[in-house]
């Protein structure tokens, strides 16, 4: 059971450049979620999906866009990037949006330096 | 966006010692305080969540103090073990929404041996 799973692991862009990242879970779960995470910041939420179908901007959507191609995958998109979205970035997943006991599970991240 | 305030930075502990990490809120519509562990190279996963109902939750070794009057909560680490070394984070949200949760800056705990 993969659970959550990221590509790619690390990627090296030079400003300007695009690329996806991608994220796929096989737990069914309904929601999905881009977060990055910097030093002494935490994780961010960048966007989300409630359910197949619907996206939303997060707290840090500027600069990215997302796709929900399914109920499986997610991917997060960077049209153009620059050195200040040199992050980790995780997927997550859960059952639903708006239940307590619907923790979120992580996939292992991407790695990304903007130079 | 409001604000949770996670201290320290970092901890170093020996094997066996209590591990304490704190977090402080001011948004007194949270209602939700999950703990996440982080292990380089891997993302978090949940470790222990707290509701405001109960003043505290034990979980093995780990347990989540909640202070509703304080607006703080905290999570102690008894018996610390080298394996315990990881980043925690603590987070709050309002009605259990994961969408809305809001994530501490994280302590990087290290457990000598």
């Amino acid at each position: 059971n993969a659970g959550v799973t990221q590509t790619p692991k690390f990627q090296v862009l030079k400003t300007g450049q695009s690329m996806t990242l991608q994220c796929a879970q096989d737990m069914n779960h309904n929601s999905m979620y881009w977060y990055r995470q910097d030093p002494g910041m935490g994780l961010r939420l960048i966007y989300y999906s409630a359910s197949e179908g619907t996206t939303d901007k997060g707290e840090v959507p500027n600069g990215y866009n997302v796709s929900r191609l399914n109920k499986r995958e997610f991917s997060l998109r960077l049209e153009s990037a620059a050195p200040s979205q040199t992050s980790v970035y995780f997927c997550a997943s859960s059952m639903t949006e708006t239940k307590y006991n619907s923790p979120l599970h992580f996939g292992n991240g991407t790695r990304l330096t903007v130079t | 966006q409001q604000q949770v305030k996670q201290s320290p930075q970092s901890l170093i502990v020996q094997k066996g010692g209590i591990s304490i990490i704190n977090c402080a809120y001011e948004n007194t519509a949270f209602d939700y305080f999950p703990w996440y562990q982080q292990f380089p190279g891997k993302g978090p996963a949940l470790l222990i969540a707290i509701r405001p109902d109960v003043s505290e939750k034990k979980e093995g070794r780990f347990t989540i103090s909640f202070n509703k009057s304080a607006k703080q909560f905290s999570l102690h680490i008894m018996d610390s073990q080298p394996g315990d070394s990881a980043t925690y984070f603590c987070a709050a949200s309002t009605s259990g929404s994961a969408r809305q949760l809001t994530f501490g800056s994280g302590t990087q705990l290290t457990v000598l041996p």
